[in-house]
């Protein structure tokens, strides 16, 4: 079955604890991306990766690192948590050869609290 | 920079119309979409326009495009309780790392 599997899906954790959300795709898809849903402000982007080893800023990248080693995978890293990072996160893969262009692929999101 | 706005609840009776509102400010948008976000999942893609077309008919959905007003609407006819969610719509002009999204739209279904 073709998916986007994040985990965890949902998380508590202190400021300042370093954590990690995983990505994974399995439709060989070339661009993945990570957004934050916050009520009120939809959703917004934080990092997104056009290919392996190729990242860029999103529109919200402050408190957050990514890494593309490989295609498959694009996990979400917060090296020192705040409570302002407190939110639904996303990630999503697409391919430039879909009919819809740009049509994106959701994970089923990520909670995370930071106390 | 582009922006797409929509208002943020709509409340309708179960076996009505709901329309759902957006309105965007980039002229070079070429792909306008409506995601749909069900509780606890991800957003999923329900249609689509291309920018060179009024209107787009798929069931019960129907989406219009005033591409004037860059105005864009979703009506679901015979609203059900299974069409709960929110929606989102969402702008690009070609590319997946452009996708633009609006605050969305919760839509509630009332007996």
């Amino acid at each position: 079955e073709a998916q986007v599997t994040q985990n965890p899906r949902y998380l508590i954790t202190v400021t300042g604890k370093k954590l990690t959300v995983t990505c994974s795709q399995n439709m060989n898809h070339e661009y993945m991306s990570w957004y934050r849903q916050d009520p009120g402000l939809g959703l917004r982007q934080i990092y997104y990766s056009m290919n392996v080893e190729v990242t860029d800023k999103g529109d919200v990248p402050e408190g957050y690192k990514v890494s593309r080693k490989e295609k498959r995978n694009f996990p979400l890293i917060l090296e020192s948590p705040s409570p302002n990072q407190t939110s639904l996160y996303f990630c999503a893969s697409s391919s430039p050869g879909r009919e819809v262009t740009g049509e994106l692929f959701f994970g089923e999101g990520s909670r995370l609290t930071v106390l | 920079g582009e922006d797409v706005e929509q208002s943020l609840f709509l409340s309708v009776r179960e076996g009505d119309s709901s329309v759902i509102n957006c309105t965007y400010t980039d002229s070079s948008s070429t792909y306008l979409y409506w995601y749909k976000q069900e509780p606890g999942a991800g957003l999923q893609l329900l249609t689509y326009i291309f920018s060179n077309m009024d209107m787009k008919q798929d069931q019960r959905l129907t989406v219009l495009l005033n591409k004037k007003d860059k105005h864009l609407s979703l009506r679901i006819a015979d609203t059900q309780t299974g069409d709960s969610a929110i929606y989102f719509c969402a702008e690009t002009g070609g590319s997946a790392s452009k996708i633009i999204f609006g605050s969305g739209t919760r839509l509630s279904i009332r007996p």
